[in-house]
């Protein structure tokens, strides 16, 4: 059974800080994606990562694909109160979610 | 404004009612899906449909019906469901469910209250 462990679970950090979470699997994923799902709404697919090694950037969020495509970080730079929400990685394969890292930036 | 649209955003229901959740959407997507989202669990995919065909079931109770009439619409019939359901049903589409690599794209959901 394929599983995507994300870390940590909660964060909450002051505005102005850099952050990194984690996803993590014992599984090879063709792709990986990550989604922000503010409260009362359904998540938002903010990037999809295929090529091992790859880095993509979405203004201040950085999204790495391991090398081995069994894993994937989000970074945060400056985090702002807007990047408040739980972040989900998602593999495409068989279409499973991680459980979530919910970030809560401070002003 | 998703492209997925669920209604209602709301429900409170008996565990003897009967009440319908309904999903549309028109992305040009062939493939719908319904997940539950409950605290301190992953999103769990109930039901994937292509082409208004069922193509995974995973292993729902019965209370739960699914039924897609055509490729924009989705609902999910409920009856005689526990408090234990209470979650968020969300409704998901992509363009076909071997492209999942493109994304999904999902509606706001139901916050569903079982009393």
């Amino acid at each position: 059974t394929q599983l995507l462990e994300q870390s940590p679970q909660f964060l909450s950090i002051q505005e102005g800080e850099n952050l990194t979470v984690y996803c993590n699997s014992s599984s090879v994923f063709s792709s990986l994606q990550w989604y922000r799902q503010e409260p009362g709404e359904g998540p938002v697919l903010l990037v999809t990562v295929v090529t091992g090694g790859e880095v993509k950037k979405l203004k201040r969020l950085t999204f790495q694909f391991g090398d081995a495509r069994k894993d994937s970080s989000l970074h945060i730079t400056a985090a702002q109160p807007g990047d408040t929400g739980l972040y989900l990685c998602a593999g495409a394969d068989k279409i499973i979610f991680g459980k979530g890292t919910r970030l809560h930036i401070l002003p | 404004e998703t492209g997925v649209t669920q209604t209602p955003r709301h429900l409170v229901m008996g565990m003897t009612n009967k009440k319908s959740l309904k999903c549309e959407q028109h992305l040009g997507h062939n493939a719908m899906y319904w997940y539950k989202q409950s605290a301190k669990k992953p999103l769990e995919l109930m039901f994937v449909y292509s082409l208004e065909e069922r193509v995974e079931n995973n292993s729902v109770p019965s209370r739960f019906s699914p039924e897609c009439p055509n490729s924009s619409h989705l609902f999910l019939h409920l009856h005689t469901l526990q408090p234990e359901d209470s979650a968020l049903y969300l409704c998901a589409s992509s363009h076909s469910p071997g492209q999942g690599a493109v994304g999904y794209t999902f509606g706001s959901g139901t916050r569903l209250t079982v009393v």
